[in-house]
């Protein structure tokens, strides 16, 4: 079975502060890295993603860091706000399949206090 | 939303019966999927479909069946409900072999 070790399981930052979460995975297939946000009672959505050919990709305040030697990835948030407050979800995807077929991590709550 | 309707949203069964949830989607999306939720494990994936009665086994298929007769509808069932499978489920679709997956709200079971 492979796995995806997140880190930490849950996350306390100020109003301003950088929030960072961690994915750690086994299998160098991997070729898909989507960050999942999701809000109590509502499904994960897909935050951003990135492959990699890259190792870097940016969206507003949202910044995956990718480190392929080392296997592992991470989500950074900038100037975390308290609507950023969420469970945070990473995955991997395998090349040659299905970007639906994922395996997820453990699952971060973040919390984001005013 | 994704246009995917989960059906019902709670439920609450006894040990042994039969339950069967329902994800219904409007975007005529070929792929879809079951997942559970749980505490710890984050997300895993039970069974998917890849078009009408063309379906597959996930990680953690084992007690579960599913169905697509149309492409809008997939169905999971569980043929005979045990406390381990109390969990949130969710359903997902995405539009093509490397597009993004797009979840439904989920479905919470209980199992008694």
């Amino acid at each position: 079975q492979q796995q995806v070790k997140q880190s930490p399981q849950s996350l306390i930052v100020q109003k301003g502060g950088i929030s960072i979460i961690n994915c750690a995975y086994e299998n160098t297939a991997f070729d898909y890295f989507p960050w999942y946000q999701q809000f109590p009672g509502k499904g994960p959505a897909l935050l951003i993603a990135i492959r990699p050919d890259v190792s870097e990709k940016k969206e507003g305040r949202f910044t995956i860091s990718f480190n392929k030697s080392a296997k592992q990835f991470s989500l950074h948030i900038m100037d975390s706000q308290p609507g950023d407050s969420a469970t945070y979800f990473c995955a991997t995807g395998a090349g040659g399949t299905s970007y639906g077929k994922l395996t997820f991590g453990q699952g971060t709550i973040l919390t984001v206090h005013p | 939303d994704a246009g995917i309707t989960q059906s019902p949203r709670h439920k609450v069964t006894e040990t042994g019966t039969p339950v069967t949830l329902r994800c219904h989607q409007t975007e005529n999306h070929r792929y879809m999927y079951w997942y559970r939720q749980d505490p710890g494990h984050g997300l895993r994936l039970i069974h998917y479909s890849y078009g009408v009665k063309d379906t597959d086994k996930g990680e953690v298929s084992d007690g579960y069946s599913v169905s697509r007769s149309k492409t809008e509808d997939f169905l999971l069932t569980l043929e005979s409900a045990t406390s381990s499978q109390t969990s949130v489920y969710f359903c997902a679709i995405n539009q093509g072999y490397n597009s993004p997956l797009h979840f439904g709200n989920g479905t919470r079971l209980t199992v008694t």
